[in-house]
């Protein structure tokens, strides 16, 4: 399966801010996924990131909120922009190769 | 559409309990697969099975064990002999065939609590 390095693992951001996640996987991969675990929640799909084409979104979630990058097939970055309290929450990348789905290691954010 | 529904919020057994975790799902897709996930309290998924919609043998790996019958669409999950580290959030996804968006759809998982 593969390999994912998500970063940052956490942070703590002032509401109104902006905050860039990066996802690195160590092979290459046609689609990447972004979903994010409110707390006590399960997990949402925000986004699906195709390398070559702008990401396609999941009802309730806007690319202007949400702008993703997937300049190559090992590489995407989700920012989470003009942040408030409620965009606390685990951020977490997917890759699926064969079925099989490998997530990183989640962003863990709290906007204060 | 698809759905996932693992009715259990939480459950609390005492260690070396077995206990069964339910998970019914909804598609409409002939070729599907099935997951579960577990998340510790570090916050990490951990794979623990996938099965795809042709193959309804039950499986066993160790003390865990999954039952799959899609005459009920479901898919449930046992343990056997709990564990105090097996404690966490159990989460139970499907996805659609390749030809689709391939994306998970997750239950709302369950938190297991197991006492020593």
């Amino acid at each position: 399966s593969a390999v994912i390095s998500q970063k940052p693992s956490r942070d703590i951001c002032q509401r109104g801010t902006s905050l860039t996640i990066q996802c690195q996987v160590d092979s290459q991969v046609t689609m990447m996924f972004w979903y994010r675990q409110q707390p006590g929640q399960s997990l949402t799909l925000i986004a699906t990131a195709n390398q070559g084409s702008e990401a396609t979104y999941e009802s309730g979630f806007v690319i202007d909120k949400f702008p993703i990058s997937r300049p190559n097939l090992t590489f995407s970055t989700l920012t989470v922009s003009n942040m408030s309290p409620e965009d606390s929450s685990i951020y977490l990348c997917s890759v699926v190769r064969d079925y099989g789905y490998t997530f990183g290691s989640g962003t863990r954010l709290t906007v204060v | 559409a698809q759905k996932v529904t693992q009715a259990q919020t939480e459950i609390s057994v005492v260690e070396k309990e077995d206990v069964t975790l339910d998970c019914v799902y909804e598609t409409r897709d002939t070729t599907y697969y099935l997951f579960w996930y577990k998340q510790p309290p570090s916050g990490e998924l951990v794979f623990l099975i996938r099965r795809n919609s042709f193959d309804e043998q039950n499986e066993i790996s160790g003390r865990y064990s999954w039952n799959f019958q899609k005459s009920t669409s479901s898919f449930n999950f046992t343990i056997t002999a709990s564990q105090v580290v097996d404690s966490a959030v159990y989460f139970c996804a499907l996805s659609e065939a390749p030809s689709n968006t391939g994306k998970l759809i997750f239950g709302q998982g369950t938190t297991l609590q197991v006492k020593p």
